[in-house]
């Protein structure tokens, strides 16, 4: 079981609808990363989180430290949102070391 | 103006060897790292350098080596190539390396072992 499971792991809407992605872990964290990557593969970098919520755009993420549970949301989804969701955790100590979700892939229907 | 940049994109080569890819970074930033994506699109790190010192080595086959001639380039080559090591493989950097810091990711270079 990895440490970090994201949910689910595909999701198909209709543009305009609310998405909400899920990440859970199981370690000690000192910090939580949400990540993009295009279909053309690059990797973008959208929130870095420790405590409460985040909010870009019509992007938000929340994160819960105690019942170790990230959620990331798009509200009014676009067929531009269509991308892999990663989250990523940091542990609590030591240099910054990513360890991954599987990811989660969104397609955006017009 | 890109901020993390490999070289080279695609890379198609034969069992047993030798390549070498390249990420340099001009964000001016203490820290890099080496990643790869599996087929499954699963990440996972594989090196760090903080002002070209070896931080992060994961269990990594001693067929891959980093090298880092200054801060602002980290370089990866890997001897006599297997075909489990096709694979997406991304360089990042990060100010500090020390926590909680944004990553910015390159581009990614596409390994096919043939």
């Amino acid at each position: 079981k990895n440490e970090v499971e994201q949910s689910p792991q595909n999701l198909t809407a209709q543009e305009g609808e609310f998405i909400t992605i899920n990440c859970s872990y199981s370690v000690g964290i000192s910090a939580l990363h949400w990540l993009q990557q295009h279909p053309g593969g690059g990797i973008v970098s959208l929130f870095m989180l420790s405590s409460g919520k985040k909010k870009h755009g019509r992007l938000i993420a929340t994160i819960n430290i105690q019942e170790k549970h990230s959620s990331l949301h798009i509200t009014a989804s676009h067929p531009r949102d269509s991308a892999v969701y990663i989250c990523a955790v940091e542990g609590v100590q030591g240099a910054q070391k990513l360890v991954f979700g599987q990811g989660t892939r969104l397609t955006i229907n017009p | 103006d890109t901020a993390v940049s490999q070289t080279p994109k695609y890379l198609v080569t034969q069992m047993g060897n030798d390549k070498s890819i390249k990420c340099e970074q001009n964000l001016g930033h203490d820290t890099m790292y080496w990643y790869k994506q599996d087929s499954k699109k699963f990440l996972k790190i594989m090196f760090s350098y903080n002002n070209k010192e070896l931080i992060i080595n994961e269990t990594v086959p001693n067929r891959f080596s980093p090298k880092s001639p200054d801060k602002a380039h980290l370089n990866l080559h890997i001897n006599s190539l297997e075909l489990g090591d096709s694979a997406v493989y991304f360089c990042a950097s990060s100010p500090t390396g020390v926590g909680g810091e944004t990553q910015y990711f390159g581009p990614g270079t596409r390994l096919l072992v043939l």
